[in-house]
């Protein structure tokens, strides 16, 4: 499964959105983007996927460049309740899931 | 909205000691997961488990650990000699065969041996 890189930290004022980048430049065409989150030290939560094109759901919306490379996470009104770890992972398998150590996203009131 | 249960949510112990940890998957779901977080750490892949079968595990699942579906609603995972090393957040997740992309996370059971 392809590397992710993602940046440690970043803060986002609250009702502003919150792009969360992911880099991915060894992703091969068959492997998917996916994002978790985890408030809190409570179990992972599923936000969004991708393979190819732009998706969104209720919860965000996932931009994913041309080629493949890299990937952003967009929550467009971030909450209070949106502080969290956030995972960007990339794979093959639909098995088993590789966390990397995420970005810690804090929004401020 | 169905969800993963997990018991006991905090369960102390002392090392050597074997513990069971107990996920009650969603009830339609056929793929089932064990996932560990120590302190500070990653969340990492234990097992997962298909059709009453291990599907996968990684090299910390070793001759310690074992995982059971002893009936049709639970998922046990059991650590016959715990260590100190052994403490971590345990996660149990399931998915069913549609949404194949979904892995859905129970809350967890905090493990801390002594």
């Amino acid at each position: 499964d392809a590397k992710t890189t993602q940046p440690p930290s970043m803060d986002c004022a609250e009702g502003r959105a919150a792009n969360l980048p992911c880099n991915h430049s060894t992703i091969s065409g068959n492997e998917y983007v996916y994002w978790y989150r985890q408030i809190h030290s409570q179990g992972p939560q599923y936000i969004i996927h991708g393979l190819k094109n732009n998706e969104t759901n209720e919860m965000a919306s996932l931009i994913i460049t041309e080629d493949r490379k890299s990937s952003t996470l967009i929550l467009p009104h971030a909450t209070l309740r949106d502080t969290a770890v956030y995972y960007c992972i990339v794979r093959v398998s639909t098995d088993k899931l590789i966390f990397g150590t995420g970005t810690r996203l804090q929004v401020f009131p | 909205e169905p969800e993963v249960t997990q018991t006991p949510s905090h369960q102390v112990t002392q090392m050597g000691q074997e513990v069971i940890l107990r996920c009650v998957p969603i009830s339609n779901h056929l793929y089932f997961y064990w996932y560990r977080q120590i302190l500070g750490q990653k969340v990492e892949f234990l097992v997962s488990f298909y059709n009453n079968e291990i599907s996968e595990k990684s090299e910390i699942f070793d001759d310690q650990f074992s995982v059971e579906r002893p009936d049709g609603s639970n998922f046990t995972l059991k650590i016959r000699s715990t260590k100190l090393e052994d403490s971590a957040m345990y996660f149990c997740a399931s998915r069913d065969d549609r949404s194949r992309e979904t892995q859905y996370f129970g809350p967890g059971t905090r493990l801390l041996v002594l």
